[in-house]
């Protein structure tokens, strides 16, 4: 099945400070989604990306297909972006199955 | 309204009992999912049901039964676990087109201590 790597597992920032969270996949996808679960297990959609670039606040995301990765920029930190950030993707031939990368654990101190 | 509620929000059991995780959403979507995430893990896909019928089953167990009574409800029931069936279990649903590629919203999850 499609493999989704995702770096670095574990950031830690200082409020204020921007990142990269980085999702790699190993085969043609045509759905790809980024997540915040946030420290009480809630999963948030962040983003709806399968090709592309979109913005959302302080938020964007890029997705190359055909260089099989999508990236997650988040700027401006604040500590109520802490918790785990996960892509997930879904096969060409996979409908509805929507498989999780292990994630990227974001710490950001105040 | 663009929630997915799930019942109970905790939920400890015997290996002897018999449960059910309730899921429900009032967005008129037509697919609705059952994920199972231990700590520390990215959240797996156990079932899927597409318009009311299971559509996705992926190997679980025959003690987890998942049933899907109208467009709106999902259950998942639960009935002689083992310690390791101890995790967050998420429900999900999405638009269901019918060919999947569809955003996902998740309700918050029951968390289950199995005894």
């Amino acid at each position: 099945g499609i493999q989704v790597e995702q770096s670095p597992p574990d950031l830690i920032l200082q409020e204020g400070a921007n990142s990269t969270l980085r999702c790699n996949f190993s085969d043609s996808v045509n759905n790809l989604q980024w997540f915040h679960q946030n420290p009480w297990g809630q999963l948030i959609n962040l983003f709806y990306i399968p090709s592309g670039t979109k913005q959302n606040g302080r938020l964007s995301a890029t997705t190359v297909a055909t260089e099989r990765y999508s990236l997650l920029y988040i700027s401006s930190s604040q500590t109520t972006d802490s918790g785990v950030y996960f892509c997930a993707v879904e096969g060409m031939d996979s409908s509805y199955k929507l498989i999780f990368g292990s994630g990227t654990r974001l710490l950001v101190r105040p | 309204d663009t929630e997915v509620t799930q019942t109970p929000k905790h939920l400890v059991m015997g290996m002897t009992n018999k449960k059910s995780l309730k899921c429900e959403q009032h967005m008129g979507h037509r697919a609705m999912y059952w994920y199972k995430q231990k700590a520390k893990k990215p959240p797996e896909l156990m079932f899927v049901y597409s318009y009311e019928k299971l559509s996705i089953n992926e190997s679980v167990p025959s003690r987890f039964s998942p049933e899907c009574p109208n467009s709106s409800l999902l259950n998942l029931h639960l009935h002689a676990l083992q310690p390791e069936d101890s995790a967050l279990y998420l429900c999900a649903s999405s638009q269901g087109s019918g060919t999947g590629n569809e955003k996902l919203f998740f309700g918050s999850g029951t968390q289950l201590s199995v005894l």
